[in-house]
């Protein structure tokens, strides 16, 4: 059974970069199509944040392009977020999830997901 | 970029009842729109693939039709644990994107 699992802190200060680790169980992440990171600000909708294939190759959305970054980490088996200049509106829970067993785009699994709140 | 829309935003039903969510996409993804549901406190999770193919161990009840930019969520003879938060993902190109979200409400 695949098992993801976020980490990071829960509180980041405005103007700072945001740095989460999505960790893989069950799974060899260079053996899954894609990787992917969305997030959730309280009360509201899923946004895709970005996602990364096994080869390396990165899409991003667009209206957070200039400040976020994907990479994957095959020796520790996981893959990571960071998302700079962060403000109140970047707080939201963040999920990581996968898809690994078809060359598609949605996502199957996710992880529990991690409250960030962005505040001084 | 495609943006998804769904309708109605909230719906209240009974135990029992039959639940019909819609998404549409700004611009013809085929069958590339999955959905999935997600509880309070919980990570979303796929109930419905390419439009129409259930998710291992997703009931029955749950069906989804459509092609093109019109696609169809429907819930037969409701359950308590179904009462959820429903969301479209267009799985067509990059940017993906997510629909509004329908939240399915006790009656």
């Amino acid at each position: 059974q695949v098992d993801l699992q976020e980490s990071g802190p829960g509180l980041v200060k405005p103007s700072e970069t945001l740095s989460l680790t999505c960790v893989v169980s069950g799974y060899s992440i260079s053996s899954a199509y894609y990787w992917g990171w969305m997030r959730q600000p309280p009360g509201k909708g899923l946004e895709w944040i970005g996602s990364i294939f096994h080869s390396g190759t990165t899409y991003y959305n667009p209206s957070l392009k200039s400040r976020v970054s994907i990479s994957l980490d095959t020796s520790k088996n996981q893959f990571s977020l960071k998302l700079s200049s962060v403000t109140a509106a970047d707080t939201a829970v963040y999920y990581c999830a996968g898809q690994t067993s078809a060359a598609v785009y949605w996502f199957d699994p996710w992880g529990q997901g991690i409250l960030v709140t962005v505040s001084s | 970029d495609i943006q998804m829309t769904q309708s109605p935003s909230s719906v209240s039903a009974s135990v029992g009842d039959r639940v019909t969510i819609t998404c549409r996409a700004t611009q013809g993804i085929t069958s590339w729109l999955a959905w999935y549901q997600q509880r309070p406190g919980k990570a979303p999770k796929l109930l419905i693939k390419a439009a129409l193919s259930l998710q291992s161990g997703v009931p029955s009840r749950f069906s989804g039709s459509g092609s093109g930019t019109d696609f169809t969520l429907t819930i037969s003879n409701l359950q308590p644990e179904d009462f959820a938060t429903y969301y479209c993902q267009q799985a067509n190109s990059f940017p993906l994107t997510f629909g509004g979200g329908t939240k399915v409400e006790i009656k």
